[in-house]
């Protein structure tokens, strides 16, 4: 069975911190696809990334970098000096039905 | 480009009544996936449409179910509710088969069962 692990119900962190996202995933598929969507308060999920399971390469994007170990099946998001906008609940998802976390409520305070 | 559309925004029902929900996928998008969002359950998958075919299911009971047209447009159809099914509903389109392809959402419809 598949399975998502956000073990981080919420944070809140002060404006201009760092915060890292964790997400744990179980799949027995040697083939697999990793995302990250944002959730806004306005409740429509956005697309942030998508990892293949071939590709260990972490990526940054901006203010945005997503750290993936197959060797601990983690898949964790870092946002750099981080903003007001940014607070919002952040899901993990692993492929086939789309399996979700159940999301980590991030709050930042001015 | 436009989005995903879902009609309506809110809904509200009483227990044993049937609802309808609308979703048009972005153009040229012919998948089309519905989730069910709740405080307690969190993002469920209820299943997928592509060309005109269910093509993935998530466990919900029959009470659930859906259509695909051949705008690729869907619909969902939930029968005798319950209170447990007020929740966030979500369309989501892609392109093509989601297991490597993002998919984009609608705002979802709000569903109260009174």
């Amino acid at each position: 069975a598949q399975k998502v692990t956000q073990a981080q119900t919420e944070i809140s962190v002060v404006e201009k911190e760092d915060v890292t996202l964790d997400c744990v995933y179980e799949t027995r598929d040697t083939t697999y696809y990793l995302f990250w969507y944002k959730q806004p308060p306005s409740g429509e999920l956005v697309f942030l990334i998508r990892r293949n399971s071939f590709d260990e390469q972490n990526e940054i994007s901006g203010r945005y970098s997503w750290n993936f170990q197959k060797s601990t099946s983690s898949f964790n998001f870092t946002i750099t000096a981080s903003q007001v906008v940014d607070s919002a609940v952040y899901f993990c998802a692993l492929d086939q039905k789309l399996v979700f976390g159940q999301g980590t409520r991030l709050t930042i305070n001015p | 480009k436009a989005g995903v559309t879902q009609t309506p925004r809110y809904l509200i029902k009483t227990r044993g009544q049937q609802v309808t929900l609308s979703c048009s996928p972005i153009s040229g998008h012919r998948s089309v996936s519905w989730y069910q969002q709740t405080p307690g359950q969190g993002l469920q998958f209820l299943f997928e449409y592509f060309s005109e075919t269910q093509r993935n299911k998530g466990n919900f009971p029959g009470r659930f179910s859906g259509r695909q047209f051949s705008n690729s447009r869907s619909e969902m159809n939930v029968s005798t509710l319950e209170l447990g099914d007020s929740a966030l509903y979500l369309c989501a389109s892609s392109l093509g088969g989601f297991r490597n392809q993002p998919q984009h959402f609608g705002d979802g419809t709000r569903l109260s069962i009174l």
